[in-house]
């Protein structure tokens, strides 16, 4: 069975702040697949990032950089200089190996971006 | 291009009666997911179906949800007949066929049955 656990239910930070978002997964699968997923006030969901359980590179796009740890199953995402459009709920998800494409989500974090 | 299209994107009936949802992935896609998100249970996959076939319907509730692919470019999910249990935000997403390609979602449609 595969799991995600996002343990802050809620974050607010001031703008410009930095902060981190965890993820830790859980999946017995050797081949899997880690997402992190937008939902902004009008409730659609945005495609941020996806990464394989082969690359455990660290990736940056903009302002937005995510951790991947295999040792401790986590997949942390950083918003570094914070602006209120980041204000969203943020989830992560796990797929696994054909067949198991479903994408398990942890339950969000939602986080609010103080002017 | 077109991202996942999604109707009614809102929906009110009335305990007992039919509801359709429809979904409309993005050209090119194999593989279609049906999500539906409230608040008690967070997001969580009904069914998914690759190339047109349903591969994994485990998290269909009951005998009141069933879904359909009939082509590419098109699937329904119905329930007959609704209670107000079903309630909640239903998500239409598309991929790439295969493991690992990432999900793009369709703008939902927000079902209350009274």
């Amino acid at each position: 069975a595969q799991k995600v656990t996002q343990a802050q239910t809620e974050i607010s930070v001031v703008e410009k702040e930095d902060v981190t978002l965890d993820c830790v997964y859980e999946t017995r699968d050797t081949t899997y697949y880690l997402f992190w997923y937008k939902q902004p006030p009008s409730g659609e969901l945005v495609f941020l990032i996806r990464r394989n359980s082969f690359d455990e590179q660290n990736e940056i796009s903009g302002r937005y950089s995510w951790n991947f740890q295999k040792s401790t199953s986590s997949f942390n995402f950083t918003i570094t200089a914070s602006q209120v459009v980041d204000s969203a709920v943020y989830f992560c998800a796990l797929s696994g190996n054909f067949g198991n494409e479903k994408l398990t989500f942890g339950t969000g974090t939602r986080l609010t971006i103080i002017p | 291009d077109a991202g996942v299209i999604q109707s009614p994107r809102h929906e009110v009936t009335e305990m007992g009666q039919e509801v359709t949802l429809r979904c409309k992935p993005i050209s090119g896609h194999n593989s279609l997911f049906w999500y539906r998100q409230t608040m008690m249970r967070g997001l969580e996959l009904l069914i998914y179906f690759n190339n047109n076939v349903p591969i994994d319907d485990s998290g269909m509730p009951e005998d009141r949800f069933s879904a359909k692919m009939p082509n590419a470019s098109f699937s329904t999910l119905k329930i007959q007949p609704s209670e107000p249990r079903d309630s909640a935000v239903y998500f239409c997403a598309s991929s790439l066929e295969g493991q690992g390609y990432e999900q793009y979602f369709g703008p939902g449609t927000r079902l209350t049955v009274t």
